[in-house]
């Protein structure tokens, strides 16, 4: 299968702080990469799906100004978590859409702690 | 009515026995059907992706889809203790949105 590559993997910051993820599509283009967000034994939640070249389009409830998608390549999408606080940490994972068969393709993930 | 409904479980299978897992989804439009596993900690991966009824079958894995019913289902035979995890299934609707279930965490008994 395809290979999804996310940075970093995991991260400590002080509350306030801005953090950025970088999810990479190793070995397909990508049109379209997805983010999601899932806490401790809940299921996952879409944040947001990001298109090369244009907006992203965000879930219901889910701040545009305090997460920042940016998908400037085929390649590469990158998630910042501006002024970052504890009720930001969970396990952040982004994944690639390949696009002829809608299969995605996850990342391992990145797990944000705010302290 | 959820747009894709799974029982939540834990369903608990007997090593070396069938597990069985299923989904149903609402848009009657949806044209391609997807297994993730998840191991506790970790991210999805894909197992199988099925776009046509009838059966996939790949290894211990089988997939079924029964687009009349708005039915998939994932078979995994000769259950090991590595395929402990919670197994999700996801849905394209119509519109290219892809749809996750909450998923069906999977114990197998030594």
């Amino acid at each position: 299968g395809a290979v999804v590559s996310q940075h970093p993997s995991w991260v400590i910051c002080k509350s306030g702080t801005s953090v950025k993820i970088e999810c990479r599509s190793l070995d397909f283009q990508a049109t379209t990469m997805f983010w999601y967000r899932q806490f401790p034994k809940q299921s996952l939640m879409l944040m947001a799906t990001s298109n090369e070249g244009s907006k992203a389009t965000y879930e219901q409830g889910v701040e545009k100004d305090k997460f920042l998608i940016n998908h400037a390549s085929l390649t590469l999408s990158t998630l910042t978590v501006t002024s970052a606080h504890p009720e930001d940490s969970s396990f952040y994972i982004c994944s690639a859409l390949q696009g002829l068969t809608y299969e995605q393709y996850f990342g391992p993930g990145t797990r944000l702690t705010v302290t | 009515q959820k747009e894709v409904e799974q029982n939540s479980g834990p369903l608990s299978v007997p090593e070396g026995a069938i597990a069985s897992l299923n989904c149903t989804y609402s848009d009657r439009g949806s044209q391609s059907f997807f297994w993730y596993r998840q191991y506790s900690g970790k991210s999805p991966e894909l197992i199988m992706s099925i776009y046509s009824n009838g059966d996939k079958e790949d290894g211990r894995f089988t997939a079924q889809l029964n687009k009349a019913s708005q039915y998939v289902s994932l078979l995994i035979r000769d259950s090991q203790p590595s395929d402990s995890a919670t197994y999700l299934c996801a849905v394209k609707r119509r519109d290219d949105k892809i749809i996750f279930g909450k998923g069906t965490r999977l114990h197998i008994l030594p």
